[in-house]
């Protein structure tokens, strides 16, 4: 099994509104990582959970708050957004954590972000 | 930043055609994975390459880990419609140990 579940596929949400992206994973793996892919680009690396503890921000503005309640879920908070934000908003996640021997990075589908 | 050249930005086929991309970078990269995403999803990864040299075919896939460990190529044998999608090359640097570091992408169309 090398499924990665997010939810919600759509979301829609006004510029005043606080919504979260849901991440699961039950392949073990440690290491998981939100993206944000605008058409027609790669994706692009926000954060990154290892063991459950933040390791890697990427200068990404607090109105994006992402959580690791455990190393099955990763959520992403949103609060005040702006049009600009929306995007394909890509959850992942890998086998290795620090010491990485393999980074085979599995991705979710994604949810379809739009910000009015 | 790291950047993953990667070419053609584009390509349009005929069915049946073989197809080949590939990845330059001037640094020297631990990881090279290909992935294909088609609209509105997320990429599903095709093949991982781990070691220099290394040549790793998944069914019509096959792809390789340059000699020098900056570049890398993905061929498509007897292209099917299905195979349209845009092909991603990411790879990983030897000091950024979870952080993927993406080419621009390769948008396929396969005329029938």
């Amino acid at each position: 099994d090398t499924e990665v579940t997010q939810t919600p596929k759509h979301l829609v949400m006004g510029m005043t509104n606080k919504k979260s992206l849901k991440c699961e994973q039950h392949m073990g793996h440690r290491a998981m990582y939100w993206y944000k892919q605008k058409a027609k680009k790669p994706p692009e690396l926000m954060f990154v959970y290892s063991y459950e503890k933040l390791s890697i921000n990427e200068s990404v503005p607090s109105r994006f708050s992402p959580e690791c309640p455990n190393s099955s879920l990763l959520n992403l908070h949103l609060h005040a957004l702006q049009p600009e934000d929306s995007a394909l908003y890509l959850c992942a996640s890998s086998q290795e954590g620090f010491s990485v021997t393999s980074t085979e990075a599995f991705f979710g589908q994604g949810t379809r972000l739009t910000v009015v | 930043g790291q950047q993953l050249n990667q070419s053609p930005q584009s390509m349009f086929i005929q069915e049946g055609e073989d197809v080949s991309m590939n990845c330059t970078s001037s640094s020297i990269f631990n990881t090279w994975l290909w992935y294909k995403q088609d609209p509105g999803e997320g990429p599903v990864l095709l093949i991982a390459l781990y070691k220099a040299g290394e040549l790793t075919s998944n069914g019509r896939l096959t792809a390789q880990f340059g000699t020098t460990r900056k570049d890398s190529f993905l061929n498509i044998s007897a292209s099917i419609p299905s195979d349209v999608g845009i092909y991603f090359c990411a790879g990983q640097l030897p000091s950024g140990a979870q952080k993927l570091v993406f080419g621009q992408g390769t948008r396929l169309t396969i005329n029938p």
